[in-house]
This record gives C-alpha cells, sequence and structure tokens, in this order.
C-alpha cells in the first residue's frame, strides 16, 4: 500500500509563474490536508478536502492560491503568480476519517521561487 | 480555539540520556494529541497517538507520551537516546466535531541534537 505520494518532490519557478503542486492520498483515504511549512516557522494548516468539496480553507490565503480534489485524480494546489514569500515546503497528509484517525504525510513539495 | 506550545526549540543529549521533548496544549474540547518525527528532507512520521484512551501512550522506536490533562500537558519521552534519534520533533492536536474537524494544530517544533 503505497503511501502518501506527492510531486514533485522540487520545484523551481519564477517570480510571476504558476506552481502545481500535486498530492495523491493513500488508498482509501477521502480526506486530504494540505500544510506550509516556512523557514523558522511551524507548519500552519492550509485547506483541507473531502472528494468534490473544500471542507474548511481558513488557512489558505485569500489571493493566489486555490486548491480542488476531484472526484477522480490527484488533489492540487495551485499557487498563481508566485512570489518569493511562496517558498516554502507544502506538505499534503491524508486520513481514513476525520478526527480519531492520525494523518499519514507525504515527502512535500518543497517549491523555491526566483 | 486550539493551540500547541513546545517548550525549547533545541534539546541536546548524550547518547544513552534520557529524551524529554515538553508540549503543552490549550483546547476548549477534549483534544487528540499526536507526536510527529521529521528527518531533514522528509515528510512527518507518526511517533504517537492519544485519542482518549490510555493516558500513557507507546510509540515506535522506544518512545512514550502521557496525557494530563490538569497540566495539559503531553510530554514526549524516551528512557535512552539513539544517535538516530536526532530530527525534528512536532507535537499536534486535533479534535473531530466543531469547526475544525480533523485538522491538526501543530507546535513551533523542537530540533532533538545527540551528541556521542
Amino acid at each position: 500500500n503505497a503511501g502518501v505520494m506527492q510531486n514533485p518532490r522540487h520545484l523551481v519557478r519564477r517570480r510571476g509563474q504558476e506552481a502545481r503542486l500535486r498530492c495523491s492520498p493513500m488508498k482509501g483515504h477521502s480526506h486530504v490536508y494540505w500544510y506550509r511549512q516556512l523557514p523558522e516557522e511551524g507548519l500552519k494548516f492550509m485547506v483541507y478536502l473531502q472528494k468534490e468539496n473544500i471542507i474548511d480553507e481558513s488557512g489558505m490565503p485569500k489571493e493566489r492560491f486555490s486548491a480542488e480534489f476531484p472526484k477522480e485524480g490527484p488533489s492540487i494546489l495551485r499557487i498563481q503568480q508566485v512570489v518569493r514569500g511562496d517558498s516554502a515546503a507544502y506538505f499534503c497528509a491524508s486520513s481514513l476519517q476525520t478526527g480519531r484517525a492520525e494523518a499519514f504525510f507525504g515527502q512535500g513539495t518543497r517549491l523555491t521561487v526566483v | 480555539a486550539q493551540s500547541v506550545t513546545q517548550l525549547g526549540s533545541h534539546v541536546s543529549v548524550s547518547e544513552g540520556a534520557l529524551v524529554l521533548l515538553r508540549c503543552n496544549y490549550s483546547s476548549s474540547v477534549p483534544p487528540y494529541l499526536f507526536w510527529y518525527v521529521q528527518y531533514p528532507n522528509q515528510g512527518l512520521q507518526l511517533l504517537l497517538k492519544y485519542t482518549s484512551a490510555a493516558t500513557l501512550v507507546k510509540g515506535i522506536n522506544g518512545f512514550e507520551a502521557e496525557f494530563k490533562k490538569s497540566e495539559t500537558s503531553f510530554h514526549l519521552t524516551k528512557p535512552s537516546a539513539h544517535m538516530s534519534d536526532a530530527a525534528e520533533y512536532f507535537c499536534a492536536v486535533s479534535f473531530a466535531g466543531g469547526t475544525s474537524y480533523g485538522k491538526l494544530t501543530f507546535g513551533q517544533g523542537t530540533i532533538l541534537t545527540v551528541h556521542p
């Protein structure tokens, strides 16, 4: 049973470009969470999705960031018009159910904006 | 609102010594508590979790943690440190229900260094 798969592992974008980060949850998991780890900061929650639904996006920046988890395919975190401050590690986690079940994390995507 | 405070951003121990990483939480409802470990350039691996069963929780790699409601603490311990324990450790809290659902609130992390 493969773990949470994130790709790419490393992504370099120039300022103003778009970044697309992909996350395939563990088999059977329908809950996906995205977190961001900025240098010198802890892990911060961004968004919680279930299939075709955004449940909680309270941690998402108001502009340029969006997330989806379609019925088929991976969850996508999309950052438009990237800026240097978006450089961070982005982690995806999935769980079998909300609350009691632990979340399993992917290896992360390290985004560098140049 | 829930929050997590990890006391000490860096902890250094000698190989074979006791490891104690401190975590205090704040939550208006009974929490679920977790400890994760992160090795350099890797994702997070779950060490152990507390979900309202036994207050003393045993995890992988010889780690354990005790939930103390009166002290709002969930400190992580290991009797004897190994060089391979050197990593960053994160305490996290969540609870099912309300508007927070299953999302995790993390502490700032504690970097554990193990000296030979």
